[in-house]
């Protein structure tokens, strides 16, 4: 199984520039996540869903936009990238209700905003 | 608002010994805890999940236990090896309802090494 996969790995901005971090989960989980990890810190909740077409805001939202058209894909905008927005971001998913709300987690995305 | 804390920040011992580490959390109303590994540059691996009406798990080596009471969980790790070194993160899910369910909190992680 594919699991959590996560696209691009590695990615460099300039600021001012806008992209999109993919992820797409294949174990038909309905809650996903989207984190971000600043060194030496934890992680920090960006959005979450709980559904196709259900999204929330976490701790740190500004600056970033998601949709849930599907149950399996979870993309992360980032509209103007700003220094601030340096960081590794990671995509999680966990079945909750029907499962036990394990989190699985895809391997990051590093992005550096220039 | 829950905060979750992780003691110590950093441990380093010696291969062979039993260690332990510590994570507490404020909100005692939640629906369950799992601890988690990380190694450098890398994503993060489930270890162990502990749901709300259980007081332990165990995974070869590991064994988490969790009192939801006193707002504490713990990651035993018996005879650690060199290859245990990593990051080790708790995060805690909040109970179904309300409006934080579905927003883990994560705590800072301890950095383990365990040397030769």
């Amino acid at each position: 199984n594919a699991g959590v996969t996560q696209t691009p790995k590695f990615r460099i901005l300039k600021i001012g520039q806008s992209m999109t971090l993919q992820c797409t989960q294949d174990m038909n989980h309905n809650y996903m996540y989207w984190y971000r990890q600043d060194p030496g810190m934890g992680l920090k909740l960006i959005y979450y869903s709980v559904g196709a077409g259900i999204t929330d805001k976490g701790e740190v939202p500004n600056g970033y936009n998601v949709s849930r058209s599907t149950t399996e894909d979870f993309p992360l905008r980032l509209e103007l990238a700003a220094p601030s927005q340096t960081s590794v971001y990671f995509c999680a998913s966990s079945l909750v209700r029907q499962g036990t709300g394990e989190l699985f987690f895809g391997e990051g995305s590093r992005l550096t905003v220039l | 608002k829950q905060e979750v804390t992780q003691i110590p920040a950093a441990l380093s011992v010696p291969e062979g010994e039993n260690l332990v580490l510590n994570c507490s959390f404020t909100d005692s109303a939640i629906y369950n805890l799992q601890w988690f590994r990380q190694d450098p540059g890398k994503g993060l691996t489930s270890l162990l999940l502990i749901q709300s009406s259980q007081r332990e798990q165990t995974s070869g080596r590991l064994n988490a236990s969790l009192d939801k009471s006193s707002g504490r969980s713990t990651l035993y790790i018996a005879a650690s090896q060199p290859g245990d070194s990593a990051t080790y993160l708790c995060a805690v899910k909040p109970q179904a309802g309300g409006t934080s369910y579905g927003k883990l909190t994560f705590g800072q992680g301890t950095i383990l090494t365990v040397h030769p």
